[in-house]
C-alpha cells in the first residue's frame, strides 16, 4: 500500500514563531491531500484539502491565513501554522486517498506543542 | 453537514469478552471505513464496506454496513489487550469529492 511520510513527528516552538508540517508520498502521486487536527482523546477534523498546484479548500472555522497549506508538487504538501499560539497546540496528520483501496493512508502524526 | 454517531465512546473490558461499536447517520454514504489508531500514531485502515448489507470479516473482527448504507457497527469476539486502540468509522460521499467524515471514536481498552 501507499507509505505516507509526515515530519517532524514532535515539535516544540515558542508562541509567536510559525512551524512547518511536511507531509510526503512516497510511492503514490497524489493530486490531493488532507489534513486534519485531532485533540486529545478526541476525533479527526478535516481542516482543509490540498490540491495539487492550486488553492486549498479550507473548511468552515478554520483560518486560512493561520494555516497556509502548499501543495507545490504531487508528492509533497506543506502545512505552516505561523504565529502559533498554545491554543494551536494539537496533533495534526495528513492523509492521501489511494483509489486503489477506497481507503485512506494517514502519516503518523505531528505533535505541536505551542510554549 | 453529514454527521457520523459513534458509540460507545469508552469501553473498558475484560479479555476475552465480545463488544460491538456503532456508527449512525442519517446521511447515506457512498462507503464506511473503520480505522484503528494508536496513540501518538496516525489512523490505519482496517476495512472498507461498500454495499448495503455487506459483512467483512477480519480474523476476530467483523464488520458490517446497513442495508441502507447509513450506519455500520464493528463487532469483536474475544478481544484481546492487543485491541486497545482508538477505533474510528469514517463514512466517504463520492459526492463531496470522496471527502472522509469521521466518527467520534470509541476508546476501547481490554484488560488482561
Amino acid at each position: 500500500g501507499a507509505v505516507v511520510s509526515q515530519h517532524p513527528s514532535r515539535v516544540i516552538c515558542k508562541s509567536g514563531t510559525s512551524v512547518k508540517i511536511e507531509c510526503r508520498s512516497l510511492d503514490f502521486q497524489a493530486t490531493t491531500m488532507f489534513w486534519y487536527r485531532q485533540f486529545p482523546k478526541k476525533s479527526l477534523m478535516l481542516m482543509a484539502t490540498s490540491n495539487e498546484g492550486s488553492k486549498a479548500t479550507y473548511e468552515q472555522g478554520v483560518e486560512k491565513d493561520k494555516f497556509l497549506i502548499n501543495h507545490a508538487s504531487l508528492t509533497l504538501s506543506t502545512l505552516t501554522v505561523t504565529s502559533a499560539h498554545p491554543e494551536d497546540s494539537s496533533f495534526y496528520i495528513c492523509s492521501i486517498e489511494t483509489a486503489t483501496s477506497y481507503g485512506y493512508t494517514f502519516g503518523s502524526g505531528t505533535r505541536l506543542t505551542v510554549v | 453537514t453529514q454527521l457520523l454517531e459513534q458509540s460507545p465512546q469508552f469501553l473498558s473490558i475484560q479479555e476475552g469478552e465480545n463488544l460491538t461499536v456503532y456508527c449512525n447517520s442519517s446521511s447515506v454514504f457512498s462507503s464506511l471505513q473503520w480505522y484503528r489508531q494508536e496513540p501518538g500514531e496516525g489512523p490505519v485502515l482496517l476495512v472498507t464496506v461498500v454495499t448495503g448489507g455487506e459483512v467483512k470479516k477480519l480474523k476476530r473482527l467483523t464488520f458490517q454496513f446497513g442495508d441502507a448504507r447509513k450506519d455500520s457497527s464493528l463487532h469483536i469476539t474475544a478481544a484481546q489487550p492487543g485491541d486497545t486502540g482508538l477505533y474510528l468509522c469514517a463514512g466517504v460521499n463520492n459526492n463531496a469529492g470522496n471527502m472522509l467524515t469521521f466518527g467520534g471514536g470509541t476508546r476501547l481498552m481490554v484488560k488482561p
